[in-house]
């Protein structure tokens, strides 16, 4: 069953504390990407790669941090140095033209 | 950096009303994409543009990329309460097909029965 798999669906934090989230993606696809989503304010890039050991910085990459050591993986780390890490994190992948997403992360920093 | 701006940001309609979004970009894109995501969903691929100019259909979707490659629009005829959700533009840079793709602020629609 190919896609790509965002876990966990909810994800609760304390402040000040890193935390990981996951993307993982069986389609073989080269680039992959992280969006943060909040109301009102569509889809912002957070970071992307476009092939293994290579990634870009997004719109937003303050306070963020990622790695691409296999294509299949990109996980997204929030860092304490994010000022509002409370958001709905979107992780796609993409060949050629269309972008497949994943359910999504909805992370809650108390 | 580059922008995609869209409007309008919200969208009440009455079943059977007609409804049109619009994307602009700061600078000229390689390609334009729209995605759909339905309240507590995730963005589904709707279509590609990729022709100056060109003209694509879906039933009731009608898509429209401008000739100067930096502006687009989606009019959906006579909605259903099944049109209800966000919709997003999405716009590439530059050469390669999956470089960095960056999305509208998206517009929500809610149709009314």
């Amino acid at each position: 069953d190919g896609g790509i798999t965002q876990s966990p669906k909810y994800l609760f934090r304390k402040e000040g504390q890193n935390v990981t989230l996951s993307c993982e993606q069986n389609l073989n696809h080269d680039a992959m990407y992280w969006y943060r989503q909040d109301p009102g304010q569509g889809l912002r890039l957070i970071y992307y790669s476009q092939i293994v050991n290579d990634f870009q910085k997004g719109d937003i990459a303050e306070g963020y941090s990622v790695s691409r050591e296999k294509k299949e993986s990109f996980p997204l780390t929030v860092t304490s140095a994010q000022k509002n890490p409370t958001a709905f994190y979107l992780c796609a992948s993409r060949q050629d033209v269309v972008a497949f997403f994943g359910q999504g992360t909805r992370l809650t920093v108390v | 950096g580059q922008q995609v701006m869209q409007i309008p940001q919200y969208q009440h309609v009455q079943e059977g009303e007609d409804f049109t979004t619009y994307c602009n970009s700061s600078t000229t894109l390689s390609n334009i994409q729209w995605y759909k995501q339905r309240p507590g969903g995730h963005p589904v691929f709707l279509i590609q543009l990729v022709k100056s100019g060109e003209v694509k259909k879906q039933k009731r979707l009608t898509f429209q990329f401008g000739e100067a490659k930096k502006n687009s629009s989606l009019h959906i005829t006579a909605t259903q309460t099944t049109d209800v959700g966000t919709y997003f533009c999405a716009g590439t840079l530059g050469g390669t097909s999956y470089g960095k793709l960056t999305f509208g602020q998206g517009t929500i629609l809610t149709v009314h029965p």
